[in-house]
C-alpha cells in the first residue's frame, strides 16, 4: 500500500526565505506526483505536476523535484512572501491507477513578518 | 469557468438522517472522485468514478453510496449519518493522461 510522508508537519520562517518542503513515498511505481496547496477551509489549488519522466518542473517561484528511485520529491520555495503562509499537500496516484490519489498529511507552512 | 462545484458548503444532520453532497463539473472530465479530510489523517479516497456509469471503491467507502448518471455530475449519498462521518468532503476531477486534479471548495459536514 503506497504511503506518503510529509516532513516537517509544521514550519514557522520569516519572510524572503527559501524553502524546501518534503514529500516521500514508499511505492515508486507512480505516474506523476503532484502538489496542492491548500488555505484555511478551503478547497486545494493544484500547484505543480511532475511527470515519472520528468526530474523537475517549475512554475514562478517555485520548483518542484521528483526522484522517483529514492521515492522522494521537493518542494522548493524562492524568496518566501507572506502570501505563501498555506498547508501544502504532495499526492501520488495509487493502486496502480493514475486516478486514485494517496495523499501526504501536509506541511502547515506560517510566514512571520 | 466554474470548475467543479459543490454544495452544500456548510451541513449540520442528526444521527440517523440521510442526505446528499452534490459536485458537478463543467470541464468535461472522465474521472471524478469523492475524498474526506479529517485533522490528522490527511485526505482519504472514499469514491471514485472513471466515466459516466462506472464507479468503484476507495480506501473508506462504508457508510456512503455513489452513482454517476452523466459526465458532470458525481453526488456522494449519506445513508444513515453517523458522528464518525463528520469530516470535510472534497470532490475533485481530472481528464485522462497525467494531468492536474482540480477540487472544488468542499462541504463541511457535522454529525451531532
Amino acid at each position: 500500500k503506497q504511503e506518503v510522508t510529509q516532513i516537517p508537519a509544521a514550519l514557522s520562517v520569516p519572510e524572503g526565505e527559501n524553502l524546501v518542503l518534503n514529500c516521500s513515498f514508499t511505492d515508486s511505481a507512480i505516474y506523476n506526483l503532484q502538489w496542492f496547496r491548500q488555505d484555511p477551509g478551503k478547497g486545494l489549488t493544484s500547484l505543480l505536476l511532475i511527470q515519472s519522466s520528468q526530474r523537475e518542473q517549475t512554475s514562478g517561484r517555485l520548483n518542484a523535484s521528483l526522484d522517483k528511485s529514492s521515492g522522494r520529491s521537493t518542494l522548493y520555495i524562492a524568496a518566501s512572501q507572506p502570501g505563501d503562509s498555506a498547508t501544502y499537500l504532495c499526492a501520488v496516484p495509487s493502486g496502480g491507477s493514475n486516478y486514485k490519489l494517496t495523499f501526504g498529511k501536509g506541511t502547515l507552512l506560517t510566514m512571520n513578518p | 469557468n466554474a470548475g467543479v462545484t459543490q454544495t452544500p458548503k456548510f451541513q449540520v444532520l442528526k444521527t440517523g438522517q440521510s442526505m446528499t453532497l452534490q459536485c458537478a463539473q463543467d470541464m468535461n472530465h472522465e474521472y471524478m472522485s469523492w475524498y474526506r479530510q479529517d485533522p490528522g489523517m490527511g485526505l482519504r479516497l472514499i469514491h471514485y468514478s472513471v466515466g459516466a456509469g462506472i464507479t468503484d471503491q476507495g480506501e473508506v467507502p462504508n457508510g456512503y453510496n455513489v452513482s454517476r448518471s452523466t459526465t458532470e455530475d458525481f453526488p456522494l449519498r449519506l445513508l444513515s449519518a453517523a458522528p464518525s462521518q463528520t469530516s470535510v468532503y472534497f470532490c475533485a476531477s481530472r481528464t485522462g493522461g497525467e494531468v492536474k486534479a482540480f477540487f472544488g471548495q468542499g462541504t463541511r459536514l457535522t454529525v451531532v
